[in-house]
């Protein structure tokens, strides 16, 4: 079954930058879908962007101009970054996965980033 | 604000129905998207619940049901148990955004 495994940063500083990665295991890369996805503190869920097989990205409007997702389909890895943090990028990040694009097959465990001077 | 509106929380007894409201708009649910439902527990992952507005992935228990009218979706628990007490979101696609929309989630509490 495939799973996912992510890691990184999980205390930042303002104006810092976020960078996450996430690995794929016991499946293939390539011909799914992979997403990030945050849950802050007492809210729901939000939608950061996605790279489809094509290798396609696509990123949440609200986010696009801190935000950069990118693929290696040789390590099975994708990952994300997003500059300039605030305090309100505090949130459990989520890597994602599907085989439609439509919807999340796969997730990881979740990463907590806080982001505190 | 989400773009899609859930309750904040429902309630219902050991063996009662339960539903769980979704509404969207011209954009997204009214646009024949289809709506996919998670269940969250505090501290795991969410898990995919309801795909394609009704269809169940292998292993969810039937007693969960899904449906979609005009720009609103719903999901129903039957003969609620103890264990189905977390946190359900509803997901969708939004034309306007071109990406993922998802509601506020709906706590349930299994009395």
């Amino acid at each position: 079954q495939l799973h996912l495994q992510q890691w990184g940063t999980g205390l930042l500083k303002p104006s810092e930058t976020l960078s996450l990665t996430c690995a794929v295991y016991a499946g293939s890369f390539s011909g799914h879908y992979w997403s990030w996805v945050r849950q802050p503190p007492g809210k729901g869920l939000e939608w950061i962007g996605e790279i489809n097989p094509a290798g396609t990205i696509k990123y949440n409007p609200s986010l696009k101009s801190r935000v950069a997702i990118s693929g290696d389909t040789s390590q099975k890895q994708f990952s994300l970054k997003l500059n300039s943090v605030t305090a309100a990028d505090t949130a459990v990040y989520y890597c994602a996965g599907g085989d439609s694009g439509w919807y999340v097959d796969f997730w990881g465990r979740g990463t907590l980033v806080t982001v505190s001077s | 604000q989400s773009v899609l509106t859930q309750p904040p929380s429902v309630s219902g007894a050991p063996g009662q129905r339960v539903t769980i409201s979704c509404t969207g708009s011209s954009s997204n649910i009214g646009t024949d998207y289809d709506v996919h439902w998670y269940q969250h527990l505090p501290g795991t992952a969410p898990k995919l619940l309801i795909y394609a507005n009704n269809y169940r992935p292998s292993g969810v228990p039937g007693r969960f049901s899904g449906s979609k009218s005009g720009t609103s979706a719903s999901l129903a628990i039957s003969e609620l148990q103890a264990e189905d007490e977390a946190d359900y979101y509803c997901q969708s696609y939004d034309s306007g955004l071109t990406g993922w929309v998802f509601g506020g989630g709906t706590k349930l509490t299994v009395l």
